[in-house]
């Protein structure tokens, strides 16, 4: 069947303007998580999505970053007035349920120029 | 969330079993044992997990010992595809990977 999917692929933007990054989960999973890896290093995770929980922010790390899940469908990570540190690849996973495998995407590579 | 540590490469010849040990000793009693793979330029893949006991699957064995603080990764016939940073992770309840820097695996012909 159909695996994490993710758009866009690439996106360059400048400095300042906000970017919408989307993830489309596999159908009936029920937790989503979004990871940022920025070139070189390993996987920083960003925040979490189980069900109609309240989704775990800790790892967003500023208020630029924001979050939404429309049930257990579609997510969209937003980065509001990006800067060069925000490049890097943003990955998406889902899970069957929390605990379980994740299954990523292909990842949105963010550049910021 | 229990740490892990991990040798930050590793080499194997083609055809050989490649074995990939994980620290985790401050690992608690509802904690799972987790290894993802990330080939260059690819988002991670799943291995295999445990919680106790050793599990096989078709790609790897997974053997953690009896104190559960520590594992080992077994890729039994590795291949130049297996080529890819193995990352060993320790999961609560809550299902996010805590990511380190993982095992650089070198397969060579």
């Amino acid at each position: 069947g159909a695996g994490v999917s993710q758009s866009p692929s690439n996106k360059v933007t400048e400095k300042g303007k906000d970017v919408e990054l989307r993830c489309d989960p596999i159908s009936g999973h029920t937790a989503l998580y979004w990871y940022r890896q920025r070139l070189g290093q390993g996987l920083e995770f960003l925040i979490y999505f189980q069900g109609n929980s309240a989704p775990d922010k800790s790892g967003l790390p500023s208020d630029r970053f924001s979050a939404e899940r429309t049930g257990e469908s579609v997510s969209t990570l937003t980065i509001q007035r990006t800067q060069q540190e925000d490049s890097a690849v943003y990955l998406c996973a889902s899970s069957l349920w929390e605990n379980y495998e994740q299954y990523f995407g292909p990842g949105t590579r963010l550049t910021v120029t | 969330d229990a740490k892990t540590t991990q040798p930050p490469s590793m080499d194997c010849a083609e055809g050989r079993a490649a074995n990939l040990p994980c620290n985790h000793s401050t690992i608690s009693g509802n904690e799972y044992v987790y290894w993802y793979r990330q080939i260059h330029s690819q988002g991670p893949q799943y291995i295999i997990h445990g919680l106790k006991n050793n599990e096989t699957n078709e790609m790897a064995s997974l053997i953690i010992t009896e104190d559960r603080k520590s594992s080992t990764l077994i890729l039994p016939h590795a291949t130049l595809r297996d080529t890819a940073v193995y990352y060993c992770i320790v999961i609560s309840n809550t299902g996010k990977l805590i990511f380190g820097q993982g095992t650089t695996l070198q397969v060579k012909p």
